[in-house]
């Protein structure tokens, strides 16, 4: 069974520009939900979808954003990026919303300079 | 909301050691508690975990018990292996209100196992 594919592997953007990362979750799970692990700072809730809705965010401001597509797959958009968005941002699945476990993906690394 | 606490890495140990990794945390009600290593370059894997107290989750030769009275579930190997380098996450979840839905992780503790 394939895993969790996040892409791309990396990115690179300037400062000020938007930034789009996909996820496609493992066959059969319907929630999605979004990490991120900056630096020395443990992994921070993002966001999560269900059947295609959000159903819960984490404490970030509204320029980070998402949707999750009828194939359950994801996409989270980063707007006016900053210097301190750069991070690895981890995508993960399971089944309406039971996070015992999660899977997760190897991450999308996103630089901004 | 809820939080999790991890003793301060980075842990270097020799292969054969004995392995400990405090892990404490605050969160209402029935919470499940959980351990996930990530490997270099890649992303987090269930270790282990315990949905209620007294628990023990294990897995690969690490143990970890639910203790409800001191709010912990620290990680445990008695012989560690190279192979064990990694970072651990310790994380915590609750059904219900704001943290439906969400894992919080721990600050994760490094650890180095040499030869």
């Amino acid at each position: 069974e394939a895993g969790v594919t996040q892409s791309p592997t990396h990115l690179i953007k300037t400062r000020g520009q938007q930034a789009t990362l996909r996820c496609s979750p493992i066959s059969g799970h319907t929630s999605v939900y979004w990490y991120q692990q900056a630096l020395g700072l443990g992994l921070q809730f993002l966001l999560w979808y269900d059947e295609g809705e959000e159903r819960n965010r984490g404490n970030f401001p509204p320029r980070f954003s998402g949707r999750q597509f009828p194939n359950y797959s994801s996409e989270l958009n980063v707007n006016a990026l900053e210097l301190e968005d750069s991070a690895l941002y981890l995508c993960a699945s399971s089944f309406r919303g039971d996070v015992s476990p999660l899977h997760f993906g190897n991450g999308t690394r996103l630089t901004v300079t | 909301g809820n939080s999790v606490t991890q003793m301060e890495g980075p842990v270097t140990l020799s292969e054969e050691a004995f392995l400990t990794i405090n892990c404490t945390y605050t969160a209402t009600g029935y919470p499940s508690l959980f351990w996930y290593v990530q490997y270099p370059g890649e992303g987090l894997q269930l270790l282990l975990k315990a949905t209620k107290a007294d628990d023990k989750g294990s897995n690969k030769g690490f143990e970890a018990t639910y203790r409800k009275e001191t709010t912990s579930f620290h990680l445990e190997k008695g012989s560690v292996q190279v192979s064990d380098s990694a970072v651990y996450f310790c994380a915590v979840t609750n059904a219900g209100g704001t943290s439906y839905g969400k894992l919080t992780f721990g600050q994760g503790t490094i650890l180095t196992v040499h030869p």
